[in-house]
């Protein structure tokens, strides 16, 4: 299967504890994107990556967050100093350059990350 | 800013009934997609259909249709023939210029046999 991935699919750390989230895209698809899920909510938009430059930020992501796409393929997603109300589902999605009707977005199984 | 809307937080339906769902959104864009998602409980999040605001046709996709009226911004999602595997939250969701998806508070959707 060549979907999206994601790693790990569970986290568990105790606050104040630095995490970092991988993706995977689809190998064709140039943009990236990561969104946060909290319970019973539907997703929020962190951030974009188009090949490996960073187009837009969310105001949700705050400055102990950073993401990285270093070589415009798989990127990665780091909470320093995590909070509690960092508990969510973290949810990486990919899609190709926009072509014709080609604009959905296809979406990883996502990490699910538990602050202690 | 766009939003989307749904203000049906569960809905439930018999196997081999017909269920809509329903979906506002609010944008001053003319040119944008529109999204139904489908996020089975613990798996992720797949594409059930799409619609483009410069087409006047309704979108389906086999059992699932939308009915898009885009002066109402309205975007409501018709599964004919619910089947069990059909249970799951419903996400509508609004694709614009800014690239990134809003994505409305979801539908849980119960089947029952």
């Amino acid at each position: 299967d060549t979907g999206v991935s994601q790693d790990p699919r569970h986290k568990i750390t105790k606050r104040g504890q630095n995490v970092t989230f991988r993706c995977d895209p689809i190998s064709e698809h140039n943009r990236l994107y990561w969104y946060r899920q909290t319970l019973g909510q539907g997703p929020e938009f962190l951030t974009y990556f188009q090949n490996e430059a960073q187009l837009e930020k969310s105001r949700l992501l705050s400055d102990r967050f950073s993401a990285e796409r270093p070589k415009g393929s798989f990127s990665t997603l780091e909470i320093q100093r995590t909070e509690q109300g960092d508990s969510a589902m973290y949810l990486c999605a990919s899609s190709p350059p926009p072509a014709g009707d080609s604009y959905e977005q296809y979406f990883g199984p996502g990490t699910r990350l538990t602050v202690t | 800013a766009q939003t989307v809307t749904q203000s049906q937080p569960e809905m439930s339906v018999q196997e081999a009934e017909t269920v809509t769902l329903s979906c506002t959104y609010d944008t001053s864009e003319s040119d944008y997609y529109l999204f139904w998602y489908k996020q089975p409980p613990s798996r992720q999040m797949i594409l059930v259909i799409r619609q483009e605001a410069y087409k006047q046709q309704n979108a389906t996709e086999n059992r699932f249709s939308v009915n898009f009226q885009k002066a109402a911004k309205s975007f409501s999602l018709k599964i004919s023939d619910s089947q069990l595997g059909d249970a799951a939250m419903y996400f509508c969701a609004y694709g614009g210029a800014t690239n990134k998806l809003i994505f409305g508070t979801g539908t849980l959707l119960a089947v029952q046999p």
